[in-house]
């Protein structure tokens, strides 16, 4: 019972450069979301899309770009990294609200 | 103002022990209410889930939701070692199934 998958769980990315993280999720939950966990800031969402098709901004989108593949798969890129994108990515799911997290990709922009 | 308070600890106390979490918030249309644990480095893991006021009890844990005083708590009975982590709360208004987080309690049970 694998619930929610991201890949990678680690990545050192230079200043400029792009990247992807994946998220997977096999409990056919129709709701998916990205959240940014940085020190004393509590989980901010960054984007999420409430079912396969639809796409909405969170609370802090600006660098981040998402697709929602299909409903298992929600992507999140950042185009042109920052150091201040430098933090501890999650990706959930959810059908009636409660929202189950993979174990995180752990990002530093150098 | 934040929509939803939580004291960030540490928050210190002897194996044992009965330990009060707590989250206060300001918006009354908030109808869901979530506790959550995260351990050191993992995803968070949802712990209960309630709605209207009241208790719910589970095992050693149990939620209560005092929504005339917007004010959620998590109690933990016997508290072991293990039950050191990180604890948020987290409300949701209505058919929007955005949550709304508050910024974790860093629990430490010393043996």
């Amino acid at each position: 019972n694998a619930g929610v998958t991201q890949t990678p769980k680690f990545q050192v990315l230079k200043t400029g450069q792009s990247m992807t993280l994946q998220c997977a999720q096999d409990m056919n939950h129709n709701s998916m979301y990205w959240y940014r966990q940085d020190p004393g800031m509590g989980l901010r969402l960054i984007y999420y899309s409430a079912s396969e098709g639809t796409t909405d901004k969170g609370e802090v989108p600006n660098g981040y770009n998402v697709s929602r593949l299909n409903k298992r798969e929600f992507s999140l890129r950042l185009e042109s990294a920052a150091p201040s994108q430098t933090s501890v990515y999650f990706c959930a799911s959810s059908v009636t609200g409660e929202a189950f997290f993979g174990q995180g990709t752990r990002l530093t922009v150098v | 103002q934040k929509e939803v308070e939580q004291d960030p600890g540490p928050l210190s106390v002897p194996e044992g022990a009965i330990v009060s979490l707590n989250c206060t918030y300001s918006n009354s249309a908030f109808q869901y209410f979530m506790w959550y644990r995260q351990y050191s480095r993992k995803g968070p893991e949802l712990l209960m889930y309630t709605y209207s006021s009241g208790n719910k009890e589970d095992g050693r844990f149990t939620a209560q939701v005092d929504k005339s005083s917007k004010y959620i708590s998590l109690f933990i009975r016997d508290s072991q070692p293990s039950d050191s982590a990180t604890y948020l709360c987290a409300l949701r208004r209505g058919s929007n199934y955005q949550l709304i987080w508050g910024a974790g309690t860093k629990l430490i049970i010393k043996p």
